[in-house]
Parts: structure tokens; C-alpha cells; sequence
């Protein structure tokens, strides 16, 4: 079964500053989805950013970017500049990319505190 | 375009009475995913649906609890006999289908359930 590990369970970073949220995530599977999404206290799911497994090219969301490392199955969530409503609960997501289940797969999560 | 809503937003239950809880997909949208958040975890899958048929429950509990989403109106997560430990944040997401060519699954606020 696929697994999904966030070895940080609370980072903090000032505001301005850039962080970085670790993912590593275990499957048998060549073609899939990885997802960060954001859950600030009004406890809402929000999609961050996707990757493909197929595309090598990272992905980048306006100060949202992804280091995607295939091989090492490593997929962590960098925010550059970092801003107070940036503070929330971070999880990462795996999915497969055909047939059979459409489920997400979570990891447990990394609660973000932005200092001012 | 309304998002994915859920009702209701807050739920509180006496153990042994039955919970029900509504989720109305975006529009355009027919599969529907159900995810419980346990305290200070990631969401962990319950089930998958299309109309009218479950396409995965390998999250849902063997007893007690139940889905469905008929051809008309919300789908529908029901637990019979609520103990303690089903008090969780349960979340529905809802996405197109695989062949419209988006993978994104998209969440509602969520139903907190409070079992007394």
C-alpha cells in the first residue's frame, strides 16, 4: 500500500523568509500524483500545488514550488516570502494516475507557524 | 460556481443515535470521495462514489457506517449507532470524471461530529 511520511510535524519561519516541508512518500507505481494541500484553521482543504510523476519539470505556483525527486520518491513544498496567511496545516497527497482507486493518500502533516 | 458544500457544518450526536451527514458536489462534477480527520491526523479515505454506485470502500468501517449518492440530490454518509470514537472532521471532495481530463479532487468545509 502507498505511504505517505511528513518527517516535520511543526516548522516556523519568519515572515519574508523562505521555508521548506519534506514529503517522502513509498510506491511500486511508475505513473502517479503527488499534492500539497493547505488547511488554515477555518479547517478548509485547499489545493496548493500538483505534480505529475511523469514530468520532470518541477512545479511552481506563484511563491509555492515543488523539488520533486522521482528516484529518492521525495516531494517537498518550498514557500518563498513567506506571508501570515501562509500559517496552517500543510499535507501532502499521493494519488495514482490510472485505474483502479481515485484516492488520496495523506501524509499526517506539518503544522506551519509564520512569525511577523 | 458554488463549491463543495457540506451540511452540516457542526453535528452533535449522543452515542447510540445516528448521524447524517450531506454533501452536494461542484457542478459538473459526479464522483464524490468521503475523508475522516481524526485529532491532529491527516484525512484517511472512506469511500468513493459515482451516482448510484460505490466504485471503492476499502477506508469505510465494516459496520455502522454507510454511503451512497443517488441520481438525484447530495450524496450521503450515514453512521448507525455513533460511539466516542467516530467524533472526527469528516470531509467530502468531489472531482470530474477521469475522462473530462482533471484529476484535481476539490474539498468542502467539512462536518464536525461530536459524539457526547
Amino acid at each position: 500500500a502507498q505511504t505517505v511520511t511528513q518527517s516535520q510535524p511543526e516548522m516556523s519561519v519568519q515572515e519574508a523568509e523562505t521555508v521548506t516541508l519534506s514529503c517522502t512518500y513509498d510506491t511500486s507505481e511508475s505513473d502517479y500524483y503527488l499534492f500539497w494541500y493547505k488547511q488554515p484553521p477555518s479547517r478548509q482543504m485547499i489545493l496548493v500545488i500538483r505534480q505529475e510523476a511523469y514530468k520532470q519539470q518541477n512545479a511552481t505556483e506563484n511563491r509555492f514550488s515543488v523539488n520533486f525527486q522521482k528516484a529518492a520518491k521525495s516531494f517537498s513544498l518550498k514557500i518563498s516570502d513567506s506571508q501570515l496567511g501562509d500559517a496552517a496545516m500543510y499535507f501532502c497527497a499521493y494519488r495514482e494516475s490510472r485505474g483502479g482507486s481515485e484516492k488520496l493518500v495523506f501524509g499526517k502533516g506539518t503544522k506551519l507557524t509564520v512569525n511577523p | 460556481n458554488a463549491g463543495v458544500m457540506q451540511n452540516p457544518r457542526h453535528l452533535v450526536r449522543r452515542r447510540g443515535q445516528e448521524a447524517r451527514l450531506r454533501c452536494s458536489p461542484m457542478k459538473g462534477h459526479s464522483h464524490v470521495y468521503w475523508y475522516r480527520q481524526l485529532p491532529e491526523e491527516g484525512l484517511k479515505f472512506m469511500v468513493y462514489l459515482q451516482k448510484e454506485n460505490i466504485i471503492d470502500e476499502s477506508g469505510m468501517p465494516k459496520e455502522r457506517f454507510s454511503a451512497e449518492f443517488p441520481k438525484e440530490g447530495p450524496s450521503i454518509l450515514r453512521i448507525q449507532q455513533v460511539v466516542r470514537g467516530d467524533s472526527a472532521a469528516y470531509f467530502c471532495a468531489s472531482s470530474q470524471a477521469r475522462a473530462q481530463g482533471s484529476y484535481e479532487q476539490y474539498f468542502g468545509p467539512g462536518t464536525r461530529l461530536t459524539v457526547t
